[in-house]
């Protein structure tokens, strides 16, 4: 069945610091992929998503490459701050056939010291 | 913007009493979702329904069932509390048949059963 594999964390760097999670996934078909972002003590709120393949999604400095010819959509940001500190999840939606329901990764904290 | 309101933020059960958790949207959103998220594992579907009185099971229904006779109200109810449904649970809420069009997750209902 189709599932995501995000890198484990925690991930721990210096403010200004590059920041790259890495997420791979496994889909029949043609997912959409996403990228969501859970600030403590709050649900999940959507960062950025791409809808095809080497579409790019961004959002506040944060961008994420669709690459299906490695099945990969890793976050990245160029200078992260202390409030970037949260978990980050990886998630796909299948094609035609669904729902609407996600298939998440199992997140990635992230933790920016000043 | 749209709101996804989970009743309780924090509960505290007993082993084998019933627990209703409970979910409003405000955006008129066909599908409605319960998710568990559990440290390392990410979020696991529970449940979820696309109309009125209909519903679907996810990964993980064993031990939940759920009820949804108001489209803006979707509710998790587990019928036998056990300790290892201690978790944090997110409702969220998305359009039908959009599989591009993102989730949105209330604040979670960390619950522990005792």
């Amino acid at each position: 069945g189709d599932s995501v594999t995000q890198m484990e964390g925690p991930v721990t760097l210096s403010e200004e610091a590059f920041l790259t999670i890495n997420c791979t996934y496994t889909a029949t078909g043609y997912p959409s992929l996403f990228w969501y972002v859970q600030y403590p003590g709050e649900g999940l709120q959507l960062l950025l998503k791409a809808t095809k393949a080497d579409d790019k999604g961004s959002n506040k400095g944060f961008e994420a490459t669709y690459r299906k010819e490695t099945t990969s959509f890793h976050l990245e940001k160029g200078s992260v701050q202390v409030s970037d500190s949260a978990v980050y999840f990886c998630a796909l939606s299948a094609g035609s056939s669904n729902t609407g329901k996600l298939i998440f990764g199992q997140g990635t904290t992230l933790q920016v010291k000043p | 913007d749209v709101k996804v309101t989970q009743s309780s933020r924090y509960l505290v059960k007993r082993t084998g009493e019933k627990v209703f958790l409970e979910c409003v949207q405000d955006m008129d959103h066909e599908n409605m979702f319960w998710y568990r998220q559990d440290p390392g594992l990410g979020l696991r579907l529970i449940y979820f329904s696309y109309d009125v009185k209909m519903k679907e099971k996810g990964d993980i229904p064993e031990g939940y069932s759920v009820s949804r006779e108001k489209k803006e109200r979707f509710s998790l109810i587990l019928e036998s509390a056990s300790t290892n449904q201690t978790s944090m649970y997110l409702c969220a809420s998305g359009i039908l048949t959009l599989y591009n069009s993102p989730l949105h997750f209330g604040n979670g209902t960390r619950l522990t059963v005792t």
